[in-house]
Order: C-alpha cells, then structure tokens, then sequence
C-alpha cells in the first residue's frame, strides 16, 4: 500500500525558499500510471492545487504562483520536491503531497504546516 | 481557470437525514468533476470522480450526479463519521478547487 509523507521545515523567513520533499513507500514514483502533486491548504480555508510532476520530469504549475515554483524528482530516493522562492505570510498553508490518477488525487500524505515568519 | 461555487455553506443536520451538497462551474467541465472529504485535522479523501463513480472502499451510501456545469452529491443516510468539509473539484480546465460546504451536527 502507497504512503507518502512530506518533511521540509515548518517556519520560514520572508523572501527565503520553502523547500518541502515527499517520501513516497509501498511502491515505485517511477510507474508510468501516475503523476505526483503538491496541493496546500490557508488555515481555515479550502484547497489549492500547486503543480503537478512527472517522474520523468515533466510539470504542470499553477499560473499564479509558477514564477516562484520549481518541482523535482529523485527516482533514486523515490522522492519529489517543492521549491518555493521568494516567501511571504500569503505561504503559510498546511502543505500535501499526493499522488495523481486520471488527474484525480487518490493517495495523500498527512500534511505539514509551513509559517512564514521572521 | 474554471472557478466552482458550493452551496450551501453550511449543511446542518442529523444523522440518518439525507444531505444534498451542490457543487455549480463556471464553465462547462464535462463529467470531470470529483468530491473528497476532509475531516478536522486529516487529510482530503477522494470520495467521487468523473461525477458518478465511487473511490475504492467508498460506502454505497455516497452518489455524485451531474454534467456540464452542475453536480451534486448526495449522502443517503448520514453516518457520524460523515459530518465533515466536502469539497469539488474539476480537471478540465487546469485544476481547481470549491470552497467546501460543512456538513455539521444539528
């Protein structure tokens, strides 16, 4: 059974990078079935989708934030990764990985919190 | 972007009622159309996708309808473990997100 699990650093500087890995267990990020997302979540509020990666490589990025948005994948470490430059308080969100299926997500890791904070 | 609006806000109920959650896009998406459900403190579950179709381990009890630009799902009979925030979301055109509606406990 596929689990995934995000670490990264929970508090962030403003204008410094977010930088977040998901780990992904019980099978391959290589399999060609599935894509594999980042979606974060304000406090109290709904969802936002952030991009999705292939694991050759290929990206799907949210217009609105893809000028500060890079994805990556290390098949090596069956790990993707999510880099978020130029923070401010509008990032502070609960941050998912999840894995895409038919464009849909059906697989999801626990979340964690990142504040943007001096 | 394809926006969606849920209503209501806010369902109150008991259980045993049947709950309506609406879910309308602001351009047509087709049946492309899911619904997950996230209780407090856990993470979004996919409930429903291509607007009909159960997710793996899903009760019968959850049934989405709908085309174009307005869908619905529908709880039979509510659970206690129901009671929680459903969203819609659509992939036709990019992917996007609804507000969520909260169905709580009368």
């Amino acid at each position: 059974q596929v689990q995934l699990q995000e670490s990264g650093p929970g508090l962030v500087k403003p204008s410094q990078t977010l930088s977040l890995t998901c780990t992904v267990s019980g099978g391959s990020i290589s399999t060609t079935l599935y894509y594999w997302t980042w979606i974060r979540q304000h406090p109290g509020k709904g969802l936002e989708w952030i991009g999705h990666i292939y694991s050759g490589g290929s990206t799907y990025y949210n217009p609105s934030l893809e000028s500060r948005l890079t994805m990556s994948v290390d098949t090596s470490k069956n790990q993707f990764s999510l880099k978020l430059r130029s923070v401010t308080a509008a990032d502070t969100a609960v941050y998912y990985c999840a894995r895409v299926y038919n464009w849909n997500y059906d697989v999801w890791g626990p979340g964690t919190t990142v504040t943007v904070s001096s | 972007e394809t926006v969606l609006s849920q209503s209501p806000a806010t369902l109150s109920l008991s259980p045993g009622d049947r709950a309506t959650l609406s879910c309308r896009a602001s351009q047509s998406v087709g049946n492309s159309l899911a619904w997950y459900q996230q209780k407090p403190g856990q993470s979004p579950r996919l409930l429903i996708y291509d607007t009909s179709n159960r997710a793996t381990g899903i009760p019968a009890r959850f049934s989405g309808s709908g085309s174009g630009t307005d869908f619905t799902l529908t709880i039979s009979s509510l659970e206690p473990e129901d009671f929680a925030v459903y969203y819609c979301y659509q992939r036709t055109n990019w992917f996007t997100f609804g507000p969520g509606t909260k169905v709580d406990m009368k």
